[in-house]
């Protein structure tokens, strides 16, 4: 089945840990998204891909970082200097229409 | 699962009545608007889009409609179901690539 898939579905950061979260897709979509939740709020974008190689900071980039070696993949690296990090991380693609999701990641602090 | 968001606006119908979700939009530039589902503990599932050279469009027991003059967006869904009870976002693209803006999510609570 063509999808997205992030993994793992829950992660635990210690302090001071850099933590990476997995995003895969087989729609061979061009562009990818990883978009930050918390409770009460909508998405937030943090970085996202147009094209193998490239990537551009979205509003909330500070302390994160990303990579596009390959299309099918765009993980999301959250670095210890990203004070507040627990939340849910959504990765998403598109390619010339609507932006398809995968199921998140909860990212929570020890 | 997991809580989407504790403090949004709620919605609560009757099983089987319709059911109107309402988004105010930013930009009067914007020209495709989303609707997003999403249950709680999952990913934003796409529901519909719509154009701003449309005024209406409709789906399966959804349809949304677009008032550009004002800036509205709203999703009717038809004879609404135990399993419509989610989170409703809508969203907009403004320029020429596939950049969306969320809006902050409406509950949808559906009483049996």
């Amino acid at each position: 089945d063509g999808g997205i898939t992030q993994s793992p579905k829950y992660l635990f950061r210690k302090e001071g840990q850099n933590v990476t979260l997995s995003c895969e897709q087989n729609l061979n979509h061009d562009a990818m998204y990883w978009y930050r939740q918390d409770p009460g709020q909508g998405l937030r974008l943090i970085y996202y891909s147009q094209i193998v190689n490239d990537f551009q900071k979205g509003d909330i980039a500070e302390g994160y970082s990303v990579s596009r070696e390959k299309k099918e993949s765009f993980p999301l690296t959250v670095t210890s200097a990203q004070k507040n990090p627990t939340a849910f991380y959504l990765c998403a693609s598109s390619f010339r229409g609507p932006q398809h999701f995968g199921d998140g990641t909860r990212l929570s602090i020890l | 699962g997991e809580s989407v968001g504790l403090h949004l606006p709620t919605l609560s119908v009757q099983e089987g009545d319709n059911s109107i979700i309402n988004c105010a939009y930013s930009n009067s530039a914007s020209d495709y608007f989303i609707w997003y589902k999403q249950e709680s503990g999952k990913g934003p599932q796409f529901i519909i889009d719509i154009r701003s050279n449309m005024d209406k469009r409709q789906g399966q027991r959804v349809t949304v409609l677009l008032n550009k003059t004002v800036k509205h967006l709203s999703l009717q869904i038809a004879a609404t179901q135990p399993g419509d009870s989610a989170v409703y976002f809508c969203a907009e693209n403004s320029d020429s690539g596939n950049m969306l803006t969320f809006g902050g999510g409406t509950r949808l609570m559906v009483k049996p």
